[in-house]
């Protein structure tokens, strides 16, 4: 199986910078998602990284290093609509071909003023 | 697009009752996948199709959950009977994964439907 592990809690102030950490151990890794939940509702799809380094997407980056298990979201210009959950996601490849998706418990973001 | 559509959003049942939860996944998505959070936690996964045949059940509690999804489209999610700790959102999410190692690909989730068993 996988363990993933993630903050429980974080605090930010708006238009400053937060980094959410994420740390795996997994055998047949196959790439690794963030998703964003707002409570109440249902996940949604931030990013996906099966190769070392860094994706940037506008506030959104994210960053993996398969060596050392390791992968983390970075939010900047952080706006007050960023206060939800963040979910790191580990895929795996079954034996038919078919990705597994597991994810960690999520880390709960509150932006203050 | 469309996105995944559930149903009920919200259900109260007692324990030992039963409950069925309805999903109609995205036009076109191969894979459907049914995931239970618990209040706090990160969505498990129950069960996981490729068209109508199951992939991954290994976390269903087979003794008291079943899953169908007849011609691969829609799928029903149903407990019975319930117990106290079933209590949580059950999340319907869909893919374009089409297995053989095609990659991988974002899952959409639908708004879930909220069950409290008392």
């Amino acid at each position: 199986g996988q363990n993933i592990d993630q903050p429980t809690e974080m605090t930010a102030t708006e238009g400053a910078i937060v980094q959410i950490n994420c740390t795996y151990q997994t055998s047949g890794f196959n790439g690794l998602f963030w998703y964003q939940q707002h409570a109440g509702e249902a996940p949604t799809f931030l990013s996906y990284n099966v190769l070392d380094g860094l994706e940037e997407k506008g506030r959104f980056s994210s960053f993996l290093s398969r060596s050392k298990g390791y992968s983390y979201l970075l939010l900047k210009e952080l706006q007050m609509k960023d206060s939800a959950s963040y979910l790191c996601a580990v895929s795996v490849m079954n034996s038919g071909g078919y990705q597994k998706v597991t994810f960690g418990t999520g880390t709960k973001l509150q932006v203050i003023p | 697009e469309a996105g995944v559509a559930q149903s009920p959003r919200y259900k109260i049942i007692e324990k030992r009752q039963s409950v069925a939860f309805w999903c109609n996944p995205i036009s076109g998505h191969a894979t459907l996948y049914w995931y239970q959070q618990i209040l706090g936690q990160g969505p498990k996964l129950l069960i996981q199709f490729q068209n109508n045949g199951v992939v991954d059940d290994s976390q269903l509690p087979k003794d008291r959950f079943s899953a169908e999804r007849l011609k691969g489209v829609d799928s029903t999610l149903k407990i019975q009977p319930a117990k106290l700790e079933d209590s949580a959102v059950y999340l319907c999410a869909s893919s374009l994964d089409r297995g053989a190692g095609t990659g991988n690909t974002e899952a959409f989730f639908g708004q879930g439907t909220r069950l409290t068993v008392v």
